[in-house]
């Protein structure tokens, strides 16, 4: 079975430049969620999707920030314009039950760096 | 809020040894995740103990909760080299699977 995909693995843009992470979750898992981890500071919950829908977007930094789940398969996060305080790594995750109990499985991440 | 903090932040031990990174919360969960990050990697999960568990076992990875203190601890034994990485308590509070991390044990094994 696949684990949670990510993709790109790595970006380097410019300031001001956009940039879209994508997420795929593992197969079946209605929940699907981001973090980011800002260098050097803890890992931080961004938003909650079940299947299509935002359960919790609580964590989403600014409207910079776009997160969109079509069809509640794989995820975008969209940053437009990107900033510098941007850069770290983004973390996806997917689990299986809607009830707390189920692991959370992460990908590898998506490490930004806007300069 | 939920955050969790986590003691030692930093811990340096020779291989072989024992490593106790130890994760206090503050309010009640559900449940706690354990994860390990190696460098430049993602999160690897490695163990969830439910609430109503004081225990559990996985391989040389021994987790203990104590909820009336609401802390929680790691223990590898016979560390490894290879075991060198960062670890992370995670959370789970309310109705939803939306966990919360703690500040992370950065744990080096020196061969």
């Amino acid at each position: 079975e696949a684990g949670v995909t990510q993709f790109p693995s790595h970006s380097v843009i410019e300031k001001g430049q956009t940039v879209t992470l994508r997420c795929d979750p593992i197969s079946g898992h209605d929940n699907l969620y981001w973090y980011r981890r800002v260098m050097g500071k803890e890992i931080k919950f961004l938003l909650h999707f079940v299947k299509e829908s935002k359960q919790d977007e609580s964590g989403m930094p600014n409207n910079r920030f776009l997160a969109e789940r079509t069809g509640g398969t794989y995820s975008t996060l969209k940053v437009q314009p990107a900033e510098l305080e941007d850069s770290g790594v983004y973390f996806c995750a997917s689990s299986h039950d809607r009830v707390s109990g189920n692991t959370i499985y992460f990908g590898e991440g998506s490490w930004l760096t806007v300069v | 809020s939920q955050q969790g903090e986590e003691d030692p932040q930093a811990l340096s031990i020779q291989e072989g040894e024992n490593a106790t990174m130890n994760c206090s919360y503050k309010t009640s969960i559900n449940n706690l995740q354990w994860y390990r990050q190696n460098s430049g990697r993602g999160l690897v999960h490695l163990i969830l103990i439910r609430s109503n568990e004081r225990e559990k076992h996985s391989g040389r990875l021994r987790v203990t909760l104590d909820t009336s203190k609401k802390s929680s601890s790691l223990l590898i034994t016979a560390s490894r080299a290879a075991d060198t990485a960062s670890y992370f308590c995670a959370m789970n509070s309310g109705g939803y699977q939306k966990v919360t991390f703690g500040t992370g044990t950065k744990l080096q094994v020196i061969p």
